[in-house]
């Protein structure tokens, strides 16, 4: 069975700085890899997904992902943040030939004035 | 744009008592889907529905749970016999296929006292 970890529950940084969310996945077979963000009292909605291809994933709200298959991981990165970026970031994986998606803890993103 | 909504926002139930917690996916996605998180936990999924029947179920899917598209646009999670460790946010999601992105739900807190 796969799982995903989010090292980080929370990563405090200071508006229009860069920032690196980190996901490490395991699974004994090739996954798709997701990340979700959650505002206050909404949904989760997709920022960005790796199915094939090229291992660098741009999304939504100028996030990246780059998928390393060797480390099994999958690192969210953006720049330069925003203050409308402070939410919570999950990560999330389907097995080949699964729909269920699992996630990650969840990490919590503060942008700080 | 389209979204998938949840009914109600917060529901408050009994131990014992049966609860049906509502949702209306977006009109064309053909997979349905049901997650739940527990409070300081990780996003748990609990069933993949398409085509009127389960696809994937995971082991939090036990008798007490079923699920029914009872008309064309709703997509119901039903509890038999709530229990105190239902208490939980339940998100309900859709997907246009079964490996497309899943669109989720604001959640329906559950509180079972």
């Amino acid at each position: 069975a796969q799982s995903v970890t989010q090292l980080d529950s929370q990563v405090p940084v200071f508006e229009e700085a860069p920032v690196e969310l980190r996901c490490n996945y395991s699974s004994s077979v090739s996954v798709y890899l997701f990340w979700y963000v959650q505002y206050p009292n909404q949904g989760l909605q997709l920022l960005l997904k790796y199915l094939s291809g090229s291992t660098l994933v741009k999304g939504i709200n100028g996030f990246e992902a780059e998928f390393n298959k060797s480390q099994t991981s999958f690192h969210l990165r953006k720049p330069s943040v925003h203050i409308s970026d402070t939410a919570e970031y999950f990560c999330a994986v389907s097995e080949l030939g699964r729909r269920a998606l699992t996630f990650g803890s969840g990490t919590r993103l503060q942008v700080q004035p | 744009e389209p979204e998938v909504t949840q009914t109600p926002s917060h529901q408050v139930t009994q131990m014992g008592q049966e609860v049906i917690l509502r949702c209306v996916p977006i009109s064309n996605h053909l997979y349905f889907y049901w997650y739940r998180q527990i409070l300081g936990q990780k996003v748990e999924f609990l069933v993949s529905f398409y085509n009127n029947e389960i696809s994937e179920k995971s082991e939090i899917f036990d008798d007490q749970f079923s699920v029914e598209r009872p008309d064309g646009s709703n997509f119901t999670l039903k509890i038999r016999s709530t229990k105190l460790e239902d208490s939980a946010m339940y998100f309900c999601a859709s997907s246009e296929s079964g490996y497309n992105e899943q669109f989720f739900g604001p959640g329906t807190r559950l509180t079972v006292l």
